[in-house]
């Protein structure tokens, strides 16, 4: 049982440059979700689906794209990578949807992006 | 607003002593969960403990327990007998209410040093 596996775990792009991040959980969660991890501001949600085919923007998706074909994938995309998108970040996934705190997100390992 | 608050940006504890750290936080839901997170240098998240705001039980997992004091909106979390494991990034969150979106807020983290 893998949980939630997050691919690369490191990478360095140019500014410009575009790249996807790659998440696949198998323990059949519908909700999974983007995090990304800044100094001194916690974990912060770029995008969240709760299905299959379903997608909802977070707190800062700006720069970001999400698909969500299957239940065990969601990719996370820079279409343009920025400096400001250096950081670690986190997929996580639930049973459902987690407002209401009785559902534990589980996280992968992280990825960390420099963009230069 | 849905904000949480780590006052401690860094601690650090002499092993096997106990420390707590501390957690604040602003909802206006009546029922809700909170969570600390412990990140370690792995950069791996792990559920340390959970709480239910309606029980007024603290809850308690092995030497980790926590204070929570709902109607000062506080959320403590104390470690007994700490390891050298324990250095590690600790992070308090809470579901979000659904108007505010699907997630997790978190603190900005407080970094516990054990020291031997």
């Amino acid at each position: 049982n893998a949980g939630v596996t997050q691919t690369p775990k490191f990478q360095v792009l140019k500014t410009g440059q575009s790249m996807t991040l790659q998440c696949a959980q198998d323990m059949n969660h519908e909700y999974m979700s983007w995090y990304r991890q800044d100094p001194g501001m916690g974990l912060r949600l770029i995008h969240y689906s709760v299905g299959a085919g379903i997608t909802d923007q977070g707190e800062v998706p700006n720069g970001y794209n999400v698909s969500r074909s299957t239940t065990e994938d969601f990719p996370l995309r820079l279409l343009s990578a920025a400096p400001s998108q250096t950081s670690v970040y986190f997929c996580a996934s639930s049973p459902r949807g987690i407002s209401s705190g009785a559902n534990v997100l589980t996280f992968g390992a992280g990825s960390r992006l420099t963009v230069l | 607003a849905q904000t949480v608050t780590q006052s401690q940006p860094e601690m650090s504890v002499q092993e096997a002593e106990t420390v707590t750290l501390s957690c604040t936080y602003d909802t206006s839901e009546s029922n809700y969960y909170l969570f600390w997170y412990k990140q370690p240098p792995s950069r791996q998240m792990i559920l340390v403990i959970r709480q239910e705001a309606y029980k007024q039980q603290n809850a308690t997992e092995n030497r980790f327990s926590v204070n929570f004091q709902k109607a000062a909106k506080s959320f403590s979390l104390k470690i007994s007998d700490s390891q050298l494991g324990d250095t590690a990034m600790y992070f308090c969150a809470f579901p979000s209410a659904p108007e505010y979106g699907n997630k997790l807020v978190f603190g900005a983290g407080t970094i516990l040093r054990v020291k031997s």
